[in-house]
């Protein structure tokens, strides 16, 4: 069965870091665009970022360019999430997911959010 | 970055009502538009996809319809495990960009 587990939340100061850690079970993580999404305490879904299958491509929200860096080693079959300068805002349940290209039949891709993790979460505090 | 407004944000229903939720974009999206399912504690959980294509698995009483802004999510006879908060999510473009979210509930 396919599978992905988050790793590494917890509780840091503003302006600290943290690192998080994505491991897929079940499927060949390099074959796949990678995605973190996260969600803030009582409020609705944020996508953050994404990352191409050989890491050659990535995109960001505005809110954490500059801050964030998203990272892959298809070795380890693992996805990361390095979270620099946080602030209180970032405080947010991570979710990674795969981001995968389902087939219409009729010769178009769409992208979808398919297997997704069980969340870790940050929690930026003084 | 597109803007994606859900309507209603909250719905209260009954087992066996027909649900429709609505998803506008700020701009033509095509059908690149997805529909995901998230019950508290857990995570999101794919419905549909192209904004109408029924992702596998999925109980076929979920359907999607609409292409460039306007789109709908319909429930034709809300069972009790469907009592969830739904969000679009666009795939035109990025930064990719949910909906707030609706919230079901039960009457």
């Amino acid at each position: 069965e396919e599978h992905l587990v988050e790793s590494g939340g917890g509780l840091v100061q503003p302006g600290g870091s943290l690192r998080l850690s994505c491991a897929a079970s079940g499927f060949t993580l390099s074959t796949y665009w990678l995605t973190w999404v996260r969600q803030a305490p009582g409020k609705g879904l944020e996508w953050v970022a994404n990352i191409r299958k050989d890491g050659s491509t990535i995109y960001y929200v505005d809110s954490v360019k500059g801050r964030f860096i998203i990272s892959r080693d298809n070795a380890k079959n693992s996805l990361y999430l390095q979270m620099n300068s946080l602030r209180v805002e970032d405080t947010a349940v991570y979710y990674c997911a795969r981001d995968a290209n389902n087939y219409d039949g009729r010769g178009y891709y769409y992208d979808v959010f398919d297997i997704w993790g069980q969340g870790t979460m940050v929690t930026v505090s003084s | 970055a597109i803007q994606m407004t859900q309507s209603p944000s909250s719905l209260s229903a009954s087992v066996g009502d027909r649900v429709t939720i609505t998803c506008r974009a700020s701009q033509a999206i095509r059908s690149d538009l997805g529909w995901y399912q998230q019950k508290p504690g857990k995570a999101p959980k794919l419905l549909i996809y192209g904004a109408s294509y029924l992702q596998s698995g999925v109980p076929p009483r979920f359907s999607g319809s609409g292409s460039g802004t306007d789109f709908i999510l319909t429930v034709s006879s809300l069972q009790p495990e469907d009592f969830a908060t739904y969000y679009c999510l666009q795939d035109y473009s990025y930064p990719r960009t949910f909906g707030q979210g609706t919230r079901v509930e039960i009457k």
